[in-house]
């Protein structure tokens, strides 16, 4: 069975320093992985994916991470953090032999990011 | 931009009403989902529809929910008896296919009292 764990249930970063959110997967075959962001009182929005292109993956608001294989992890990362990326951030894993297309949710991690 | 829509926003329910959760998925969206997160909690998996019938279903998913596309248009969730351990926020979630990015309502904040 699919698992995605998420290192660090709350991160907090001063304004302009690196943002590094932890992945992990388990998956039998390599998954298709995203990472979704969710502001207070809003819905789930989709930063970036990974379906088996390039690994290095670019996102929207300056984010993007890294799919390693040999890792299984799916790191979130952002040069400079800004006030406005204080959010939930989920890592999901969708099973690519599935006809489902169901996601499966890490714990998630709450960003601070203080000025 | 086209977007996934939930109606209402919040509800709120005695313990073994009947309640109705409603979506108006993205128009060209074959799959469609329902996953509910209790406060504090991860996002979790309840239901797949593909095709007017239930692709997969969780654990959680048991006889006291249902799923229906009653039109071209909606989706709806309903849950037969409340309980108190319903009460979650409910997001509604469609897609093109597998391959493809799920987009995700708002949400339904439901309250069992």
């Amino acid at each position: 069975a699919q698992s995605v764990t998420q290192l660090g249930s709350h991160v907090s970063v001063s304004e302009g320093a690196l943002v590094l959110l932890r992945c992990n997967y388990s998956s039998s075959v390599p998954p298709y992985l995203f990472w979704y962001v969710q502001y207070p009182n809003q819905g789930l929005q989709l930063l970036l994916k990974y379906t088996s292109a390039a690994t290095l993956v670019k996102g929207i608001n300056g984010f993007e991470a890294e799919f390693k294989k040999s890792e299984t992890s799916f790191h979130l990362t952002k040069p400079s953090a800004h006030m406005s990326d204080a959010a939930e951030y989920f890592c999901a894993v969708s099973d690519r032999s599935s006809n489902t297309g169901k996601l499966i949710f890490g714990q998630g991690t709450t960003l601070q990011v203080k000025p | 931009e086209p977007e996934v829509t939930q109606t209402p926003s919040h509800q709120v329910t005695q313990m073994g009403q009947e309640v109705i959760l409603r979506c108006v998925p993205i128009s060209n969206h074959l799959y469609f989902y329902w996953y509910r997160q209790i406060l504090g909690q991860k996002v979790e998996f309840l239901v797949s529809f593909y095709n007017n019938e239930i692709s997969e279903k969780s654990e959680i998913f048991d006889d006291q929910f249902s799923v229906e596309r009653p039109d071209g248009s909606n989706f709806t969730l309903k849950i037969r008896s409340t309980k108190l351990e319903d009460s979650a926020m409910y997001f509604c979630a469609s897609h093109r296919s597998p391959t493809y990015e799920q987009y995700f309502g708002p949400g339904t904040r439901l309250t069992v009292t």
